[in-house]
């Protein structure tokens, strides 16, 4: 069976702290995606990966960065955690047309 | 304009019913996915499309190219199947996948 495992499914943090969102695939797949899911606006892309070390941006980059140093890890990093970035986020990868997807993490910040 | 039109964007129906959710979109593709969430949980990819349609259980998923449409039927409806329903485009090269805004779809007893 296919896995796209997250750290973590509910995490809290302060305004202002670092947080990291991690995300493992076993699948050897290339790409990997980082979304964020907000009620009313679906599904965003923030950041992908279509190699180790490389990155592109994708339509809400702002307030976040990512790191791939491994095919199958790819970190979501928020530098300094806003109210704002208060979602569930949603890590997938894929080869070709096929997308899979984690269980999601649910970020609170306070 | 969203580049992917979901409709409609709420659903309530009956134990029973045969459910159709659409999905439009602009842009060229070289497949389409239809993903389900039920609340609370992961997504999970119900089917991916490139022509035709495909049968799994219950769930019937067609599409047409040329009119750059697909649905979602649903025979013999339940409750298990209120979830949200996604319709996904992928356009090719590592741009990943562009959604809608997703079918929220309440099954009542």
């Amino acid at each position: 069976d296919v896995k796209v495992t997250q750290s973590s499914r509910y995490l809290v943090k302060r305004t202002g702290e670092k947080v990291f969102l991690e995300c493992v695939q076993d699948m050897d797949h290339e790409n990997m995606f980082w979304y964020r899911q907000d009620p009313g606006l679906g599904l965003r892309l923030i950041y992908f990966s279509y190699d180790v070390k490389m990155k592109e941006k994708g339509d809400i980059p702002e307030g976040y960065s990512v790191s791939r140093e491994k095919k199958e890890r790819f970190s979501l990093i928020l530098e300094s955690a806003s109210t704002n970035q208060t979602s569930m986020y949603l890590c997938a990868s894929s080869r070709q047309e096929g997308a899979f997807f984690g269980q999601g993490t649910r970020l609170t910040v306070v | 304009k969203n580049e992917v039109e979901q409709s409609p964007q709420n659903l309530t129906a009956q134990e029973g019913e045969f459910i159709t959710i659409n999905c439009s979109y602009s842009v060229g593709i070289s497949a389409l996915h239809w993903l389900q969430q039920h609340p609370g949980g992961g997504i999970v990819s119900l089917f991916m499309l490139s022509s035709g349609k495909k049968k799994h259980g219950r769930l019937i998923a067609t599409i047409n190219i040329q009119e750059k449409h697909s649905s979602l039927h649903i025979t013999a409806s339940h409750p298990r199947d209120s979830a949200v329903y996604i319709c996904a485009v992928y356009r090719g090269g590592a741009d990943g996948l562009t959604f809608g805004k997703g079918t929220h779809l309440i099954i009542q007893p």
